[in-house]
């Protein structure tokens, strides 16, 4: 079965760091580009990042861009994202999506990050 | 990058045809054909039904249709089932390896 599993998120203070994480199983993992996409409370999804299978190519969102970076070790099928300066609009609920023609095809079930002091 | 503009809510009763529109611009739907659709059920991940506009992923309804004119894509639900009653996002490919949602439509079936 085709599977992600984020883990990592939590509460933290605002101008805290954070790691996401997320496990893939069931596809060849360093065949793909990867995204992170979020969705606050009640809002829409927001892309955030993308990286490419081999890790050559990364891009980011507006709102992330110097704060969060994106990584994977596909030696252990996983996909990061540091999340570093974090601020209360930061606070949603972090998917991360496997990249097919700029659609994202497999979803992990999501984790929550919530930035409040 | 601006969201792409879907309308808050759409309804229809069982059977009927609904459209949600997703408006962009020409740096995004209007320059790629690369439109994708999602439905999210509430507390679930989102699922994509619609991919490169038109094409629909196997194990996906052939209810559901995409389509674009210019700046604008379109998902089209036909034969309407409680089922469907969702969220509906769309996204496009925006340059950069930027991908542009948007607002989200909520589908009510009557």
């Amino acid at each position: 079965e085709v599977q992600l599993v984020e883990s990592g998120g939590g509460l933290v203070q605002p101008g805290g760091s954070l790691r996401l994480s997320c496990v893939a199983s069931g596809f060849t993992f360093s065949s793909y580009g990867m995204n992170w996409v979020r969705q606050a409370p009640g809002k829409g999804l927001e892309w955030l990042s993308y990286i490419s299978s081999s890790s050559g190519t990364k891009h980011y969102a507006d709102p992330v861009k110097g704060r969060f970076t994106i990584s994977r070790d596909n030696a252990k099928n996983s996909l990061y994202l540091q999340m570093n300066s974090l601020t209360d609009e930061d606070t949603a609920l972090y998917y991360c999506a496997r990249d097919y023609s700029y659609t994202y095809d497999v979803w992990g079930q999501g984790i929550m990050v919530t930035v409040s002091s | 990058q601006s969201a792409l503009t879907q309308p808050a809510s759409v309804s229809g009763s069982p059977g009927q045809s609904i459209t949600i529109s997703c408006t962009g611009t020409s740096s995004d739907v209007g320059s790629y054909n690369l439109v994708s659709w999602y439905q999210q059920h509430p507390g679930e991940a989102p699922k994509f039904i619609i991919y490169e506009g038109t094409k629909r992923p196997s194990g996906v309804s052939n209810r559901f249709s995409g389509s674009k004119s210019g700046n604008t894509a379109s998902l089209t639900i036909s034969g309407l089932q409680a089922e469907d009653e969702a969220d509906y996002y769309c996204c496009s490919y925006a340059g950069g390896g930027n991908c542009v949602f948007g607002g989200g439509t909520k589908l009510t079936v009557l």
